[in-house]
């Protein structure tokens, strides 16, 4: 069963700290991980990665995947309290066309 | 750009009764999904259509549930019997292209079954 795990399930940091959260993934016929955040309402999309090893960024964020090892991290440098959200990640298992999602870890960012 | 409507935002309604969740996707998109939220599972997918057709329903959770897509502008989740375990924010997303991947999600529907 196609099975995606994020750690750590809740996190607490002071404003201007950095983070890191980690998403590991048993996908048959993977093709892409993908990162949402989730703030009150519907997930929206953050990053699709592919290719291994091969850094995507967005200001403060940053994302990379390892295929070899199966997981993917997200970084958030300089948080700031707007980035207090759960943050997803989902597996697209290309074979079945469908996203598997993990549980999310909810961040939270104390100014 | 409209992005995915879903309707109604709230519904609250006793156990036993029929329950029926709307989703537009956006213009163009030719995949759609209606997932399920709980603190306890988080986001699961339940179905999803391509080109109106479902292709995948293995995590509709039981007969009660069912799901429609008649044309490409509307697809509806319904639920017969509802019962309290269904309590959950239901989401729709729709998206473009075969495989899909960026998937635009709804604004929910927050179900409380009571």
């Amino acid at each position: 069963e196609d099975k995606v795990v994020q750690s750590p399930l809740s996190l607490v940091v002071h404003e201007g700290d950095t983070v890191t959260l980690n998403c590991s993934y048993e996908v048959t016929n993977f093709r892409s991980l993908l990162w949402y955040k989730q703030e009150k309402k519907a997930p929206t999309f953050l990053f699709m990665l592919t290719s291994s090893g091969i850094e995507k960024k967005s200001g403060r964020l940053s994302s990379i995947l390892d295929k070899k090892e199966l997981f993917s991290i997200l970084n958030i440098t300089a948080t700031q309290t707007g980035d207090s959200a759960i943050y997803l990640c989902a597996a697209l298992n290309q074979g079945a066309q469908k996203l598997v999602f993990g549980q999310g870890t909810r961040l939270t960012i104390n100014p | 750009d409209a992005g995915v409507i879903q309707s109604p935002r709230h519904e609250v309604t006793e156990m036993g009764q029929e329950v029926t969740l709307r989703c537009k996707p956006i213009s163009g998109h030719n995949s759609l999904f209606w997932y399920r939220q709980t603190m306890m599972r988080g986001l699961e997918l339940l179905i999803y259509f391509n080109n109106n057709v479902p292709i995948d329903d293995s995590g509709m959770p039981e007969d009660r549930f069912s799901a429609k897509m008649p044309n490409a502008s509307f697809s509806t989740l319904k639920i017969q019997p509802s019962e309290p375990r269904d309590s959950a924010v239901y989401f729709c997303a729709s998206s473009q292209g075969t495989p899909s991947y960026e998937q635009y999600f709804g604004p929910g529907t927050r179900l409380t079954v009571t």
